[in-house]
């Protein structure tokens, strides 16, 4: 079993939709979760940061964890064409020097 | 934010030659790691740093080698290029206290 599975898509929404990306886990001690964004020929660019379980809200994104099922999601709202991007979930133990481990990333296309 | 700046957007080498990349940042964070990426494989981690002359094995290390001399650049190192090597290069570095990798944009690398 993969330590961390993400769906690669691709997944095609029509502007305006609610985009659910989603990411499942084998370790239970993971702590630390994040999502980056990444362009086309560009390099990943963090979008969200949460500890342990919960919700974060930023703007049209939203994190959510849950750690008792092993699950993270990150939500878009009123999806945008210039969030046609690959993202891509990561997580670690701490936050110190373990490093992270990624999905393979989710290629998204928001059609206008 | 950490700025992080690769040498080299793109790089055309030969096989067999040696071929360094360069990555740069602007403050003193201690961490610093290589990945690669491939379509369908993901993020995949060569090496990482955790200071000046430390060095740690990732998963796919072989037929890399790194250079970490100064606290501010970390060097990969391609002894003897090879087709399968071909791929985006990707530079993070760590900032200190908070385990958040900032990405820079990527080399990428095509080995004839």
């Amino acid at each position: 079993q993969k330590e961390v599975e993400q769906d690669p898509g691709p997944l095609s929404v029509p502007e305006g939709a609610i985009v659910s990306l989603n990411c499942t886990y084998s370790n239970s001690a993971f702590q630390y979760f994040m999502w980056y964004r990444q362009y086309s020929r560009k390099g990943p660019e963090l979008l969200m940061y949460t500890y342990s379980s919960g919700n974060k809200e930023d703007g049209r994104f939203t994190a959510q964890v849950d750690k008792s099922s092993k699950y993270i999601s990150l939500f878009i709202r009123d999806s945008q064409p210039s969030d046609s991007a690959t993202y891509l979930c990561a997580m670690t133990l701490n936050s110190g020097n373990t490093p992270l481990v990624f999905g393979k990333g989710t290629r998204l296309s928001v059609i206008a | 934010d950490v700025k992080v700046t690769q040498s080299s957007r793109y790089l055309v080498k030969r096989t067999g030659e040696k071929v360094f990349l360069e990555c740069v940042q602007d403050m003193d964070h201690e961490n610093m790691f290589w990945y690669r990426q491939d379509p369908g494989l993901g993020l995949r981690l060569i090496y990482f740093s955790y200071d000046v002359k430390m060095k740690e094995k990732g998963d796919i290390p072989e037929g890399y080698s790194v250079s970490r001399e100064k606290k501010e650049r970390f060097s990969l190192i391609l002894e003897s290029a090879s087709t399968n090597q071909t791929s985006m290069y990707l530079c993070a570095v760590t900032v200190t206290g908070r385990n958040i990798q900032y990405f820079g944009a990527g080399t990428r690398l095509s080995v004839l």
